[in-house]
């Protein structure tokens, strides 16, 4: 079975553009959750989502948004791109929405000069 | 005031030996409680999890759990030089799928 994948693996943007990363979950997966990765940190939630429904929103400004859609894959908006999210973007899924084991795709590697 | 507490290492071990890795959580509602390992420049991928407290044992992995002392530990036995990485704790509430993690321990395994 596939595991979850992400696109674009790489991406370069200036700041002050936006970005749409996207995210397909493990086949039988509802929720998808998001998470940037500072070099030298752990993952950092920024949402989760469920049934197409934002169930979980971490502490990040209004410049993140996302959705999900009826196939339950997912994309993370950034807006308004600042050199400090240069970071890993990782999308993880799940089978359900409340405690279950998440399973990280590759990650997409974003870099804002 | 931080989630999920890690010594960030290195923790360097010779070959065979056993690899102590320890986390701490500050959330008493914390429910469940996840190890991923991470090769550099790669993703997370889930080592074991644990649920209740006590040992779980999956191959040469044992994860302890104390929630009265909001302790989380993973042992490795008989470490291989492919099991350095960083290891990182994660914690979650069993209401929503959101995770802390632990900033991560870098283990290194000395052949």
């Amino acid at each position: 079975d596939a595991g979850v994948t992400q696109s674009p693996t790489h991406l370069i943007k200036t700041r002050g553009q936006h970005v749409t990363l996207r995210c397909s979950p493990i086949s039988g997966h509802k929720s998808v959750s998001w998470y940037q990765q500072v070099l030298g940190q752990g993952p950092q939630f920024i949402f989760q989502y469920y049934e197409k429904e934002e169930r979980g929103r971490g502490n990040f400004p209004d410049r993140f948004s996302a959705r999900q859609f009826p196939n339950y894959s997912s994309e993370l908006n950034v807006n308004a791109l600042l050199l400090g999210d240069s970071a890993l973007y990782l999308c993880a899924s799940s089978l359900d929405a409340g405690g279950y084991e998440q399973y990280f795709g590759p990650g997409t590697r974003l870099t804002v000069t | 005031q931080k989630e999920v507490e890690q010594n960030s290492g290195p923790l360097s071990v010779p070959e065979g030996a056993i690899a102590s890795l320890n986390c701490t959580y500050s959330d008493r509602g914390s429910q469940s409680f996840f190890w991923y390992r991470q090769y550099s420049g790669k993703s997370p991928e889930l080592i074991m999890f644990i649920y209740s407290n006590g040992d779980k044992e999956d191959g040469r992995f044992t994860a302890q759990l104390n929630k009265a002392s909001q302790y989380v530990s993973l042992l490795i036995r008989d470490s291989q030089p492919s099991d350095s990485a960083t290891y990182l704790c994660a914690v979650s509430y069993n209401n929503f799928n959101k995770f802390y993690f632990g900033s991560g321990t870098k283990l290194n395994v000395k052949p």
